[in-house]
């Protein structure tokens, strides 16, 4: 059974750092493509992040783009998420979600339960 | 610019059917979509993805109540004799060049 399970939310002062964690089981983790997805209070879903089975291709929307930093360490089967220069804004429940597809067009196959980030003084 | 138009709501009764609505952005109309499902307080669920033709591949589980269909740059989710569990969050997705691309969600009342 394919199981993500993300760690690491909590409080954070605007301008801080957190470091967020999924851990991924039931599969060959080093064989997918792992992404950040966020969701603000009350809003929808907003895509935050790729990484690449080769670690050089990243992605980043552009509201986090030189702020977030996304790795993974196929070892201990996780990827991470690295926010720098936290703001209000950036306030939400942190998903991490497999990405399935090929050939250019990819969709979210498994998602998981969610780690709460809040930025505030 | 690849955009996803969700209606923010849809209401039906319970053991009806309900057709929801994800409509890609001019250009962009032979993209292939997925429905992800949010139940109150839970985390997304993938529930199919959908291709131009209509052609649609279900996720793990998924009942046969949820079905998929499209039409030019329409993309729709059916579901069927409604269960007042399917009270949820819809949102369709789909993929540009390394970016995820989300619509905006439909909340759905099951009456």
């Amino acid at each position: 059974e394919v199981q993500l399970v993300e760690s690491g939310g909590g409080l954070v002062k605007p301008g801080g750092s957190l470091r967020l964690s999924c851990a991924a089981s039931g599969f060959t983790f080093s064989s997918y493509s792992m992404n950040w997805v966020r969701q603000a209070p009350g809003k929808g879903l907003e895509w935050v992040s790729s990484i690449g089975t080769d670690i050089k291709y990243k992605y980043y929307a552009d509201s986090v783009k030189g702020r977030f930093s996304t790795s993974r360490d196929n070892a201990k089967n996780s990827v991470y998420l690295q926010m720098d220069s936290l703001r209000a804004e950036d306030t939400a429940m942190y998903y991490c979600a497999r990405l399935e597809g090929g050939s250019g067009w990819y969709y979210f196959g498994y998602w998981g339960q969610g780690t709460l980030v809040t930025v505030s003084s | 610019q690849l955009v996803l138009t969700q209606s923010p709501s849809a209401s039906a009764s319970l053991g009806a059917s309900v057709k929801l609505t994800c409509t890609l952005s001019s250009g962009h109309s032979s993209y292939a979509i997925a429905w992800h499902q949010q139940q109150p307080e839970k985390g997304p669920r993938y529930l199919m993805k959908l291709n131009s033709d209509g052609s649609h591949t279900k996720g793990d589980g998924i009942p046969d109540r949820f079905s998929g269909s499209s039409s030019g740059a329409e993309r729709y989710l059916t579901i069927s004799s409604l269960q007042s569990e399917d009270e949820a969050d819809y949102y369709c997705q789909t993929w540009g060049t390394g970016v995820g691309v989300f619509g905006g969600g439909t909340k759905l009342t099951v009456l």
